[in-house]
């Protein structure tokens, strides 16, 4: 079955440390993306990737970082510096960045600083 | 930049009957995407119906349609028949037809939190 998989489910972090969210997807997608999920807000972006090798900042980037070293994974680093990083953060993909298509999300990563 | 405002926290609605949810979005765009999306209690997010803003057809998907009003901004998502699995919280989105880079992003309403009453 085509889709997109994150893991952790859950992941609970010490003060200072860094830990990195996975997201894999096997739809063939070119673009894809992190948001972040607070209660009561909507989705924020942290960060997208238009293809292979290339990702851009998104409205709330500080204190995260990212790779696209292959089209299938997307994988996102939360450092020390992000302030407030318990959150749900959900990754999606779709087709092509410009498209009409819908993107897909992933069951998201439930992150909690202890 | 562009903005969009659920301005319903929460809605109940008896199984079986109808309820409309609504969002307001702002942009200085003329061409853009707006679609709504579910997130049940398992927090998957699954799109529900979409709308492309030149066309002036409500979008529909069996029980679930739209009422686009382009002047107004206005994007409200009509649920008939209502099922108890369809209780979850709704997000209306907003995305831009063309520009590229972060303008394909999807912005977010704070969402609406729907019951469904057996």
């Amino acid at each position: 079955d085509g889709g997109i998989t994150q893991s952790p489910k859950y992941l609970f972090r010490k003060e200072g440390q860094n830990v990195t969210l996975s997201c894999e997807q096997n739809l063939n997608h070119d673009a894809m993306y992190w948001y972040r999920q607070d209660p009561g807000q909507g989705l924020r972006l942290i960060y997208y990737s238009q293809i292979v090798n290339d990702f851009q900042k998104g409205d709330i980037a500080e204190g995260y970082s990212v790779s696209r070293e292959k089209k299938e994974s997307f994988p996102l680093t939360v450092t020390s510096a992000q302030k407030n990083p318990t959150a749900f953060y959900l990754c999606a993909s779709s087709i092509d960045p410009g498209s009409y298509n819908e993107q897909f999300f992933g069951p998201g990563t439930r992150l909690t600083v202890l | 930049a562009q903005t969009v405002t659920q301005s319903q926290p929460e809605m109940s609605v008896q199984e079986a009957e109808t309820v409309t949810l609504s969002c307001t979005y702002d942009t200085s765009e003329s061409d853009y995407y707006l679609f709504w999306y579910k997130q049940p209690p398992s927090r998957q997010m699954i799109l529900v119906i979409r709308q492309e803003a030149y066309k002036q057809q409500n979008a529909t998907e069996n029980r679930f349609s739209v009422n686009f009003q382009k002047a107004a901004k206005s994007f409200s998502l009509k649920i008939s028949d209502s099922q108890l699995g369809d209780a979850a919280m709704y997000f209306c989105a907003y995305r831009n037809l063309l520009g590229g880079g972060s303008n394909y992003k999807l912005t977010f309403g704070k969402g609406t939190l729907l019951t469904v009453n057996p």
